[in-house]
């Protein structure tokens, strides 16, 4: 199947440094990609819908200016958390679709990136 | 609105019994329906999903769902529970606008020996 990567898998920064998190596809090109943050014992809450060449979505309640998403190529978006706070830490995790060429669907699946733990102090 | 309902946020199980996870679900349109699992500081694997068709959806692991359009209800079961299928257990519908997700707020299966 196809295989989404994230890196770093894990972070500790200093309260008001930013952090960059990389989502990458490996095997296929990800037209679409997500970013979600979760905090322990709950489910994924979406921040943003990232699409190649644009600008991302972002869901209500989520400040664009401290996490910016940038996604240049068709397999590589980022996440960056600037200026962050104890509040930022959190379990990130990012999801790409594969578009499939040549075919218009209404949906494609989902591939999950392993995640990223970012932890402020 | 659109929602995923999982009742039961967390369900202990012997090791050998049967499992059922419930899962409902408020869509407008006909709805794409998965399950996704997690092992604890990992990210969801996805273990079945159902499109169209037969409404009983055979996934990995002997995992198996089945959509009940009359219920709005797409069920996890699995007939004997193993000791590394403890996890949590996320039920999602979608596309949403976008093709976006909706996640439930997840079941944390626990085994006992």
């Amino acid at each position: 199947g196809a295989v989404v990567s994230q890196h770093p898998s894990w972070v500790i920064c200093k309260s008001g440094t930013s952090v960059k998190i990389e989502c990458r596809s490996l095997d296929f090109q990800a037209t679409t990609m997500f970013w979600y943050r979760q905090f322990p014992k709950q489910s994924l809450m979406l921040m943003a819908t990232s699409n190649e060449g644009s600008k991302a979505t972002y869901e209500q309640g989520v400040e664009k200016d401290k996490f910016l998403i940038n996604h240049a190529s068709l397999t590589l978006s980022t996440l960056t958390v600037t200026s962050a706070h104890p509040e930022d830490s959190s379990f990130y995790i990012c999801s790409a679709n594969e578009g499939l060429a040549g075919y218009l669907s209404s949906y494609n699946e989902q591939f999950f990136g392993p995640g990223t733990r970012l932890t402020v102090l | 609105a659109q929602s995923v309902t999982q009742p039961d946020i967390h369900i202990t199980v012997s090791e050998g019994a049967s499992l059922e996870l419930r899962c409902n679900y408020s869509y407008g349109a006909t709805p794409y329906l998965f399950w996704y699992v997690q092992s604890p500081g990992q990210g969801l694997q996805l273990l079945l999903k159902y499109f169209s068709g037969d409404t009983l959806v055979q996934g990995i692991k002997g995992f198996e769902a089945e959509f009940k359009r009359s219920q709005s209800s797409f069920n996890l079961r699995k007939p004997s529970v193993h000791w590394s299928d403890a996890a949590e257990y996320f039920c999602a519908v979608g596309p949403n606008q976008g093709g976006k997700l909706i996640f439930g707020q997840g079941t944390e299966l626990s085994v006992k020996p």
